[in-house]
């Protein structure tokens, strides 16, 4: 079956160090990709999105993610987190089907930074 | 631009009630979809919209929940009668295109009481 699955639900960095976010897929063909980031009570904002050419794909926030076809993997990074980062993150894959095509969210990922 | 709009922001019910959210998408976005959000899940797809027509609604607990999208455009999701596990936080988003990157609205939560 389709998937999409991160496997840490909870991270803990400290301020000013690096940050990976893990993004793993399961789809036959190669999908849209996209990261989304939500804070307490908010609704979800588009970090990135990655649809084809260039695997490093550049977003907001500082942030940017690496597709690896070979790992079916989306990682999110971002080399020197700060504190406003704290929040869930969400990765998303758009799944393509005869009628079209929707997006299906992975189960998050919850990012804790300490001073 | 405007983003998606949601109404209300907040809505408490008692169990067996019914319940109706409303959404703006973005204008010009043909594809809206509704989601449910658990706390501590992630998003989950209940219907997806192509203009005014329904494309996916294979998570939509059709025995309760009814979701329209008049003319295209703005677009209620209602719920009756309300289960205590309907409890959660309900998403609206639109899209340019089907599997094209997805606007948010704040979202309703729901609590079921």
């Amino acid at each position: 079956a389709q998937s999409v699955t991160q496997p840490d639900i909870h991270i803990t960095v400290s301020e000013g160090a690096s940050l990976e976010l893990r993004c793993n897929y399961s789809y036959g063909a190669t999908p849209y990709l996209f990261w989304y980031v939500q804070s307490p009570g908010q609704g979800l904002q588009l970090l990135l999105k990655y649809f084809s050419g260039d695997t490093l794909v550049q977003g907001i926030k500082g942030f940017e993610a690496e597709f690896k076809r070979s790992q079916s993997s989306f990682n999110l990074r971002k080399p020197s987190v700060h504190w406003s980062d704290a929040a869930e993150y969400f990765c998303a894959v758009a799944l393509f089907y005869n009628q079209g095509g929707k997006l299906i969210f992975g189960q998050g990922t919850e990012l804790s930074v300490k001073p | 631009e405007a983003g998606v709009a949601q109404s209300p922001r907040y809505k408490i019910i008692e169990k067996r009630q019914s319940v109706a959210f409303w959404c703006n998408p973005i204008s010009g976005h043909a594809t809206l979809y509704w989601y449910q959000q658990i706390l501590g899940q992630g998003p989950k797809l209940l219907i997806q919209f192509q203009n005014n027509g329904v494309v996916d609604d294979s998570q939509l607990p059709k025995d309760r929940f009814s979701a329209e999208r008049l003319k295209g455009v703005d677009s209620t999701l209602k719920i009756q009668p309300a289960k205590l596990e309907d409890s959660a936080v309900y998403l609206c988003a639109s899209s340019p295109g089907a599997g094209m990157e997805a606007f948010f609205g704040q979202g309703t939560r729901l609590t079921v009481v």
